[in-house]
C-alpha cells in the first residue's frame, strides 16, 4: 500500500491564481481530512469527509473548497490564492472503528506570492 | 478558542535524559488523546494514544500520563535519543467524526 499520497510536493502560486491539491489513499478509509500547518501554530483542520459525497467544514475553511466523489480521492481547491494561504498542507485518512489513527500524507508546500 | 494547550514550545534535552511535554484540554467531550511525531519534511505519524479510562499508557520508552480531573495529559520520553529529535503534537478527539484538535506542537532537540 502506498498509504496517503499528495501531489504536488511544492508549488508557487501568484496572488489570484487557483489550484487543486490532490490527495489519494489506498487503504479504503472512509474518513479523510485536510489540514494546514503554519510555524508554531500546529495543524488546523480545513475540511473533512466521512465518506464519498459527504464533506463538512473544519476550523479554517475560508478560501478553500473540497469534493469527495470517490472513497480514494479528496482534492482541495484553492480559489483566488492569497498570501495568507502560504502554508504546508496535509491530507490524512482514518478508518471507522475504535482506533482513530489518522494517517498523514507527506504534505504539499504552497507559496503564494 | 484554543482547545488544546501544549507546552513547552521547544525543549532541549541531553542524550539519556527524560523529555516531558504537557497538554491541557478544555473540551470534556474528548475521549481519545493521541500524540503525533513529526520529522522535518514529513507528515505527522501516530506515536502513542490514550483513552481517559486509564491513567497511564507505556509503549517502550514513551509513556502518556493522564489526569482526567485536571484535564491534563503528558508525554514522557525516557532515555531520550538524538533520533527522537522531532516536533511532537498532542491532540484530543471526541464524537463520531473523529476530528482531531491539535496543540501547537513542541520542537524537541536531543543533544548527543
Amino acid at each position: 500500500n502506498a498509504g496517503v499520497t499528495q501531489t504536488p510536493k511544492f508549488r508557487i502560486l501568484k496572488i489570484g491564481q487557483s489550484m487543486t491539491l490532490q490527495c489519494a489513499q489506498d487503504m479504503n478509509h472512509n474518513y479523510m481530512y485536510w489540514y494546514r500547518q503554519d510555524p508554531g501554530m500546529g495543524l488546523k483542520l480545513i475540511y473533512y469527509s466521512v465518506g464519498a459525497g459527504i464533506t463538512d467544514k473544519g476550523e479554517v475553511p475560508n478560501g478553500y473548497n473540497v469534493s469527495r466523489s470517490t472513497t480514494e480521492d479528496f482534492p482541495l481547491r484553492l480559489e483566488l490564492a492569497a498570501p495568507s494561504q502560504t502554508s504546508v498542507y496535509f491530507c490524512a485518512s482514518s478508518v471507522i472503528g475504535t482506533r482513530r489513527t489518522q494517517y498523514f500524507g507527506p504534505g504539499t508546500r504552497l507559496l503564494v506570492l | 478558542q484554543q482547545q488544546v494547550k501544549q507546552s513547552p514550545q521547544s525543549l532541549i534535552v541531553q542524550k539519556g535524559g527524560i523529555s516531558i511535554i504537557n497538554c491541557a484540554y478544555e473540551n470534556t467531550a474528548f475521549d481519545y488523546f493521541p500524540w503525533y511525531q513529526q520529522f522535518p519534511g514529513k507528515g505527522p505519524a501516530l506515536l502513542i494514544a490514550i483513552r481517559p479510562d486509564v491513567s497511564e499508557k507505556k509503549e517502550g520508552r514513551f509513556t502518556i500520563s493522564f489526569n482526567k480531573s485536571a484535564k491534563q495529559f503528558s508525554l514522557h520520553i525516557m532515555d531520550s535519543q538524538p533520533g527522537d529529535s522531532a516536533t511532537y503534537f498532542c491532540a484530543g478527539s471526541g464524537g463520531s467524526n473523529y476530528k482531531l484538535t491539535f496543540g501547537k506542537g513542541t520542537l524537541l532537540t536531543v543533544n548527543p
